[in-house]
């Protein structure tokens, strides 16, 4: 039964950087994507990359001069930096396994594991 | 980026009933749609990928299909433990994309 642990900083002023990690216990970590979704307050979810355990990446255009995703394969870890955050910041992020799965010729993804949530609040 | 629009965003229905949202791609995504559950406070849950196949686990009583830019999630028989919010995903192309979600309230 795989597991996701996650833990980072909840409480940031406007323009620091947010850091979160994501530990997975008890699957393999290699031929997955390792992916990062938030939730604002009261709203709807928003992905906002992924990263695989040779550290190929993917991410949200609407983040990505902002986002770093890394992964540490010795730890079975990976993180999620979000640099100069504002209040719009401000959502509950989570960790999710991204699984692939073939049929035929065609390739078809879903998320079917994902960590509890990390509560981020941006403010001064 | 591939929207998603969901309707209707909140519904109010009775235990017993049969339940239908729909999902509606900005441009075609084949099968490329994931159906998730939200409760309060807690994360996501997947119920059908592949528009249209069943998690494991997950109850017979969801069920989805369509494909190409229109999708619906089912509930045959709504129960208590239902009442949740409804996203669904597209994962035919980056970035990924969610709805924006249709609640499912006790009448």
């Amino acid at each position: 039964q795989v597991q996701l642990q996650q833990w980072g900083a909840g409480l940031l002023k406007p323009s620091e950087t947010l850091s979160l990690t994501c530990a997975v216990y008890g699957g393999s970590f290699s031929g997955y994507y390792w992916s990062w979704i938030r939730q604002p307050p009261g709203k709807g979810l928003e992905w906002i990359g992924e990263i695989n355990h040779s550290g190929s990446t993917n991410y949200n255009p609407s983040l990505k001069s902002r986002v770093t995703i890394s992964v540490d394969t010795s730890k079975n870890q990976f993180s999620l930096k979000l640099s100069s955050v504002t209040a719009a910041d401000t959502a509950v992020y989570y960790c999710a396994r991204r699984t692939t799965v073939t049929r035929e010729v065609y390739y078809y993804y879903y998320m079917d594991v994902w960590g509890k949530g990390t509560t981020v609040t941006v403010s001064s | 980026d591939i929207q998603l629009t969901q309707s209707p965003s909140f519904l109010s229905a009775s235990v017993g009933d049969r339940v239908t949202i729909t999902c509606r791609a900005s441009q075609g995504i084949s099968s490329y749609l994931a159906w998730y559950q939200q409760k309060p406070g807690k994360a996501p849950k997947l119920l059908i990928y592949a528009a249209s196949t069943l998690q494991s686990g997950v109850p017979s009583r969801f069920s989805g299909s369509g494909s190409g830019t229109e999708f619906t999630l089912t509930i045959s028989s709504l129960q208590p433990e239902d009442f949740a919010t409804y996203y669904c995903q597209q994962l035919n192309s980056y970035p990924f994309t969610f709805g924006p979600g249709t609640k499912v309230d006790i009448k």
